[in-house]
């Protein structure tokens, strides 16, 4: 199957700190991209979509100037995690292509 | 009622067993379905998809479709402790935004 990457794969930060978290296609290219977050032992919550050359579209709920969304290519999605706060702190798993393949997710801790 | 129910488990079974997981949906519109699944800690891994009702099967894995049932299977034949996981259903429609909806999840542990 294709192959889908997050950089970082953990990250730890102090509350107000912004985050930014990559997600790239590795060997294809992706029109839409999806962010998830995924909290202990819990199902995966999508937050938003991610089109190329345009704007993310929003889960309901979804802060849209909390959680930045930028597509920027065919192979990358950037989810910025802005003033972040304890309560952000979850797994954050991001898939591309049209039967979703999935990155290895980022597991996010703000202090 | 909700779009997809699937049964948390946990499921705990012995090894060579076979093991069925099922989820129900409720939204006629899915197209297509799918099963992945998840070790813990890290991203879900797509393990089979189709678009028809019947079976389709991948090795040790069978996945059943019945859309006039809404209702969609996963079996497992000879179980492996490296079975041990969380198993995701998920649903989607082809047009559109392409959106999955996912299952709960059943966490399945494989007795050696």
């Amino acid at each position: 199957g294709a192959v889908v990457s997050q950089h970082p794969s953990r990250v730890i930060c102090k509350s107000g700190t912004s985050v930014k978290i990559e997600c790239r296609s590795l060997d294809f290219q992706a029109t839409t991209m999806f962010w998830y977050r995924q909290f202990p032992k819990k199902s995966l919550m999508l937050m938003a979509t991610s089109n190329e050359g345009s704007k993310a579209t929003y889960e309901q709920g979804v802060e849209k100037d909390k959680f930045l969304i930028n597509h920027a290519s065919l192979t990358l999605s950037t989810l910025t995690v802005t003033s972040a706060h304890p309560e952000d702190s979850s797994f954050y798993i991001c898939s591309a292509g049209h039967e979703q393949f999935f990155g290895p997710g980022t597991r996010l801790t703000v202090l | 009622q909700k779009e997809v129910e699937q049964d948390p488990g946990p499921l705990s079974v012995p090894e060579g067993a076979i093991v069925s997981l099922n989820c129900t949906y409720s939204n006629s519109a899915f197209q297509y379905f799918m099963w992945y699944r998840q070790y813990s800690r890290k991203g879900p891994e797509l393990l089979m998809y189709t678009y028809s009702s019947g079976n389709k099967e991948d090795g040790r894995f069978t996945a059943q479709v019945d859309k006039s049932s809404k209702y969609i299977s996963l079996f497992i034949r000879d179980s492996q402790p490296s079975d041990s996981a969380t198993y995701l259903c998920a649903f989607g429609i082809i047009q559109g935004a392409q959106k999955l909806v996912f299952g709960q999840g059943t966490r399945l542990t494989i007795n050696p």
